[in-house]
């Protein structure tokens, strides 16, 4: 079955130390693939979306992912975290065939100062 | 720009109680869609609105009931609120739901509780 994989509901990182989400897809075709942002009491923003015009991509705030087609994954980094990175993550794919987006289950990213 | 506009915020409810929960979006989005957000369950399509006038059915549909009224409002029906519909609902518009690669935009959700 398609599905989205975030392992770890809680990820708790120290400021100006290296942010690592990861978003892992079972799916024999590459689909579209997008990272969202949620804030306290807010909806979800487009952080950042696979294009297939680069295996890079950067985002919004200093994030960037980054497709690996062998490893079916598109993991989320940012060199150094900041106070303002506090929200919940989720990484999100649509399927080949299928135009609904599904998401992974999020990451809830505490920064410790 | 307003965006995507949800009402109301907050919602109590009583079970067996009936409530419209409104959407609506400036945006000229052709697909709108309802999910719901449960912890440690991400986000969960109830129902979605590809284009005006059609509605198809989502992940978890039972219960819930859709209206596309034009192509700005799309609003989401519970005619018999259950203690499992407990939850935070948000709205969300794209440009075209063909397009795979057409990302979402949000509200900022209904928080609602029913006892």
């Amino acid at each position: 079955a398609q599905s989205v994989t975030q392992l770890g509901s809680h990820v708790s990182v120290s400021e100006g130390a290296l942010v690592l989400l990861r978003c892992n897809y079972s799916s024999s075709v590459p689909p579209y693939l997008f990272w969202y942002v949620q804030y306290p009491n807010q909806g979800l923003q487009l952080l950042l979306k696979y294009t297939s015009a680069a295996t890079l991509v950067k985002g919004i705030n200093g994030f960037e992912a980054e497709f690996k087609k062998s490893e079916t994954s598109f993991h989320l980094t940012k060199p150094s975290a900041h106070m303002s990175d506090a929200a919940e993550y989720f990484c999100a794919v649509t399927f080949y065939g299928n135009n609904r987006l599904a998401f992974g289950k999020g990451n809830q990213v505490v920064v410790i100062p | 720009n307003a965006g995507v506009t949800q009402t109301p915020k907050f919602q109590v409810l009583k079970t067996g109680q009936s409530m419209t929960l409104q959407c609506a979006q400036d945006m000229n989005h052709n697909s709108m869609y309802w999910y719901r957000q449960d912890p440690g369950m991400g986000l969960r399509l109830i129902y979605y609105s590809a284009s005006e006038g059609t509605t198809d059915k989502g992940e978890v549909p039972n219960g819930y009931n859709v209206s596309r009224l034009n192509k700005r409002e799309f609003s989401l029906r519970l005619e018999s609120a259950a203690p499992s519909q407990t939850s935070v609902y948000f709205c969300a518009s794209s440009e075209t739901g063909e397009s795979y690669n057409s990302p979402l935009h949000f509200g900022n959700g209904t928080r609602l509780t029913v006892t």
